[in-house]
């Protein structure tokens, strides 16, 4: 059973462009929610979707944006890229009624902005 | 989410158990300690969570004090493999998916 499947794995961007990453949750999972994690950090929490629309932001300027689909993947759209938006992109799900246990991440896109 | 305070770096002999502590000073009642680690290049993974008694399973055991102001993370045989960056997590289980908050974690180096 495959778990969580991101892509691209890595990425390069100039300043100012807009990037597109995209998820697919371990199946059976319906919630999916995004982490950015820069270098020597821990992740920082993005936003979370369930039923194609955002329950929950962090503290993300309007920049960054998302998307569900029907199939619960997901993608997260950055514009108007920074440098500091350069680190690795990560995805979780889970199951919407989640056990402690059931946060499944996957291996991230690593987004270099240059 | 009640603050998580961890050592930058620890280092462990290849065999021995590697115990990493976490402060958790405020955290309230019906919070509970979560560790996951994040091997390089990897995704963080869940290890294990607990709310005031000892826990263990397969990959470690969870030591919480009386007081639940801090707790210990203990791998009884590291290996090679466990070398990652291990983060301690307080939070309330509500029982739906929600945020996880991050700290910078331990990073544990273990070695020959």
């Amino acid at each position: 059973d495959a778990g969580v499947t991101q892509s691209p794995t890595h990425l390069i961007k100039t300043r100012g462009q807009q990037v597109t990453l995209r998820c697919s949750p371990k199946s059976g999972h319906d919630t999916v929610s995004w982490y950015q994690q820069a270098l020597g950090q821990g992740p920082q929490f993005i936003f979370q979707y369930y039923e194609e629309e955002e329950r929950q932001r962090g503290n993300f300027p309007d920049r960054f944006s998302g998307h569900q689909f029907p199939n619960y993947s997901s993608e997260l759209n950055v514009n108007a890229l920074l440098l500091g938006d350069s680190a690795l992109y990560l995805c979780a799900s889970s199951p919407r009624r989640v056990t402690p246990y059931g946060y499944t991440f996957g291996s991230g896109t690593r987004l270099t902005v240059v | 989410d009640a603050k998580t305070t961890q050592p930058t770096s620890m280092d462990c002999a290849e065999g021995r158990a590697a115990n990493l502590p976490c402060n958790h000073s405020t955290i309230s009642g019906n919070e509970y300690v979560y560790w996951y680690r994040q091997i390089h290049s990897q995704g963080p993974q869940y290890i294990i969570h607990g709310l005031k008694n000892n826990e263990t399973n397969e990959m470690a055991s969870l030591i919480i004090t009386e007081d639940r102001k801090s707790s210990t993370l203990i791998l009884p045989h590291a290996t090679l493999r466990d070398t990652a960056v291990y983060y301690c997590i307080v939070r309330a289980y509500t029982g739906t998916a929600s945020k996880l908050t991050f700290g910078t974690g331990t990073r544990l180096q273990v070695t020959l």
